[in-house]
C-alpha cells in the first residue's frame, strides 16, 4: 500500500531556510501535497505539485520533486516564527482511481527560534 | 464567506454514549471527507462522500457512522463501538475528487 514518511522535527533559526523532506511510495501519485497545522486549528492547504513537474516556486515556498527516488521537499527561504507549525506532506492517486483518498506523512513539527 | 465549519470546537462524552459531529460547507463543493487525527499522528480516512446519498467506507470507519443527505453537510457519528474514540476529528471537501482538499477547524472529541 501507499506509505509517506517524514522527519519527526525540524528545528530552525529566524531567518534562515528551512527544508522539510518527505518521501513516497506509490510511483502512481499524481498530486502531492504539502499542509501546514498550527496548533489546535484545521489543515491549511498551502501547495501542490504535478507529479510531472520537478519544481514549484509560490513566494517563500519552493516545492522540489525528484520523481525517480519518489522525494518531495519544501523549502521555506526567510523562515519567520509564525512558520512554526506541523507540516504535512500528502499523495494522491491518478484522478480517475476510485475515490481521492489523500495518504498523509506524520508530519514534521517545526520549531522557529528567534 | 466561504468555508467549511466544525461544530463543537471541543466535545466531552462519557463511555457508551453516541455522539454526532457536524461539518458543514457553503463552497459548493461535490466531495466531503473525515479524517482522524491522534497526538503526534498524521491523519487517517474514517469516511467520504463523492456525491449526496452514497458515501464510501475509508481505512479506519469501524465505530463510525455518516449520512450525506444534503450536499453542504455531512456529520460524524461516533458510535459506542469506537474503541478508542477520543481524537481530534477533521472535515475536509474538496471540488470533486481528484482535486485538493480544504480543511475544517476541526473537533477535539474527549470521552470520559
Amino acid at each position: 500500500g501507499e506509505d509517506v514518511e517524514q522527519s519527526l522535527f525540524l528545528s530552525v533559526r529566524e531567518g534562515d531556510s528551512s527544508v522539510i523532506n518527505c518521501t513516497y511510495t506509490d510511483s502512481s501519485s499524481t498530486y502531492l501535497y504539502w499542509y501546514k497545522q498550527e496548533p489546535g486549528a484545521g489543515l491549511q492547504l498551502l501547495t501542490y505539485i504535478f507529479s510531472n513537474m520537478d519544481m514549484k516556486q509560490d513566494q517563500r515556498l519552493t516545492v522540489l520533486l525528484n520523481k525517480k527516488d519518489k522525494h518531495l521537499s519544501l523549502r521555506i527561504a526567510d523562515t519567520q516564527t509564525g512558520d512554526s507549525a506541523i507540516y504535512f506532506c500528502a499523495e494522491s492517486p491518478p484522478r480517475e482511481a476510485a475515490g481521492n483518498k489523500l495518504t498523509f506523512g506524520g508530519g514534521t513539527r517545526v520549531l522557529v527560534k528567534p | 464567506d466561504g468555508g467549511i465549519t466544525q461544530s463543537p470546537k471541543y466535545l466531552f462524552r462519557k463511555e457508551g454514549q453516541n455522539v454526532t459531529l457536524s461539518c458543514e460547507q457553503n463552497l459548493n463543493h461535490d466531495a466531503m471527507y473525515w479524517y482522524r487525527q491522534d497526538p503526534g499522528q498524521g491523519l487517517r480516512l474514517i469516511y467520504y462522500s463523492q456525491i449526496v446519498n452514497d458515501f464510501q467506507k475509508g481505512d479506519i470507519a469501524e465505530g463510525y457512522s455518516v449520512s450525506r443527505e444534503k450536499k453542504e453537510s455531512f456529520p460524524l457519528t461516533v458510535t459506542s463501538a469506537q474503541k478508542n474514540p477520543t481524537a481530534f476529528y477533521l472535515c475536509a471537501s474538496s471540488i470533486s475528487r481528484g482535486n485538493e482538499q480544504f480543511f475544517g477547524p476541526g473537533t477535539r472529541l474527549t470521552v470520559l
